[in-house]
Order: structure tokens, then sequence, then C-alpha cells
């Protein structure tokens, strides 16, 4: 299994309060991803980044911002909650192929359960 | 708008028959595909993936068919056995670049015995 945990596993929180996600790995991969998966969407990415410091918005990034500042940390944090942001958040990472413009595989964690009351 | 399409949300198939899993796609810069399966909480697991310079990838019980012309790829699972039983997402990307990854809904396989 790749290394990757996520912290916490579970939050439930109230509608205008901050959240931070956590997302760790002992891989050393350059890339890693937050998604969020909700019924009858699959899983949607939220923002990626490509290394330290460098972040990107993905499909759904209204109302979440990043931060890198370590290889093997990516942060997830929703500003200010609301209850459209109830969800399960999965954060992934992967690295490039030696030699190659492609990237590997990307894994997943455990995932995160937050609700917002 | 749905880019990556699975439109069985569940299949039930008994045990050692074979599963069909099927996708749609309708974004023709996508050139990489990839299958994963996720069993309840706990993250998705990669399964099997095909680039789009093939037509099919075999590994063991699974076999990923894709057809570009009708941009529509399916997973074939054979025999298919309990341990199977799990939700399956189809995902799609562009080989260059960040990989960013884009999911069907997923098809929920029970497989009975």
């Amino acid at each position: 299994d790749a290394g990757i945990t996520q912290s916490p596993r579970h939050k439930v929180t109230e509608t205008g309060t901050p959240v931070t996600l956590r997302c760790h790995q002992t891989e050393n991969h350059r890339y890693m991803y937050w998604y969020r998966q909700d019924p009858g969407h699959g899983l949607r990415l939220i923002h990626y980044s490509y290394g330290v410091k460098d972040t990107d918005k993905g499909e759904v990034s209204d109302g979440y911002s990043v931060s890198r500042s370590k290889t093997e940390d990516f942060l997830l944090t929703l500003e200010s909650a609301t209850s459209s942001q109830t969800s399960v958040y999965f954060c992934a990472i992967s690295e490039s192929i030696a030699g190659s413009l492609e990237l590997d595989t990307q894994y997943f964690g455990p995932g995160t359960r937050l609700t917002v009351l | 708008d749905q880019q990556v399409k699975q439109n069985s949300p569940s299949l039930s198939v008994q045990e050692g028959r074979i599963s069909i899993l099927n996708c749609d796609y309708t974004n023709s810069m996508f050139d990489y595909f990839l299958w994963y399966k996720k069993y309840p909480a706990e993250g998705p697991t990669f399964l099997i993936s095909i680039s789009s310079i093939k037509d099919k990838n075999e590994d063991g019980r699974f076999t990923v068919f894709l057809n570009k012309s009708a941009k529509h790829l399916s997973l074939h699972i054979v025999p298919s056995q309990p341990g199977d039983s799990a939700v399956y997402f189809c995902a799609a990307s562009a080989i260059q670049g960040a990989q960013k990854l884009v999911f069907g809904q997923g098809t929920r396989l029970t497989i009975n015995p």
C-alpha cells in the first residue's frame, strides 16, 4: 500500500467555521491531489499540486484553498464551511515515470468524511 | 457536463460468471483510461489502465477494452468472485500534464453465490 494518511478521518463541524484537512505521504511523490466524492458524481478534482508551493485548481475549487509547504504534506482548507461541502474527501499521489512525460498511477488515501451542519 | 459516464448504477452477477462494466466518455482529448475499485470506508484502489494506442489490456481476471471511435470502454471480470463486490469507477485523463482524472459516477457490482 502507498504510504498515504489523511487526518482527521471523520469530522463534524458547523456552517461558517474553518476546516483544514491534512494529507501526508511517505513516498516522496511530486504530485498530490484532493478529490471529493458525492453520490451521483463519482470523484471530482478540487485542487492539485505539482511541487512544493506549486498548486492549481481542479473542477470544483470554489470555496477551497490548498497549501503545500513540504513535499510530504498537502493541506485542504475550507475557509467557511457550508452544508454543500459535506462529502468524503480523498487525497491521491502520483509521480513522473522516469524518462517520460507520463505520470504513474494515482494512489489514494483512506478518505476523510466531513459533515457540515 | 458529465465527461465520463457510467450509466449503470448497479450490476448483479452470479459467482463464476462474467461481469461487464461499461463506461462512455465525451472528451476526445482523453487518451488514458483507468478503472478503480472501491470498498466501503476505503480509498479507491487502482485496478487496470489502458492508453489510447491500445484497444485491449489484460491483467489476470481483468480485461479492459477501449473503442475509441465509439468513445466507450468496458471492464470484463472473469470469473467473478465474491470479493469483487465493490463500487467500480472508470476515470480518464490526458497522458501529458498533471493527470487530472475525470471520474464516472461509479457502478456497484454485487457478486451473488
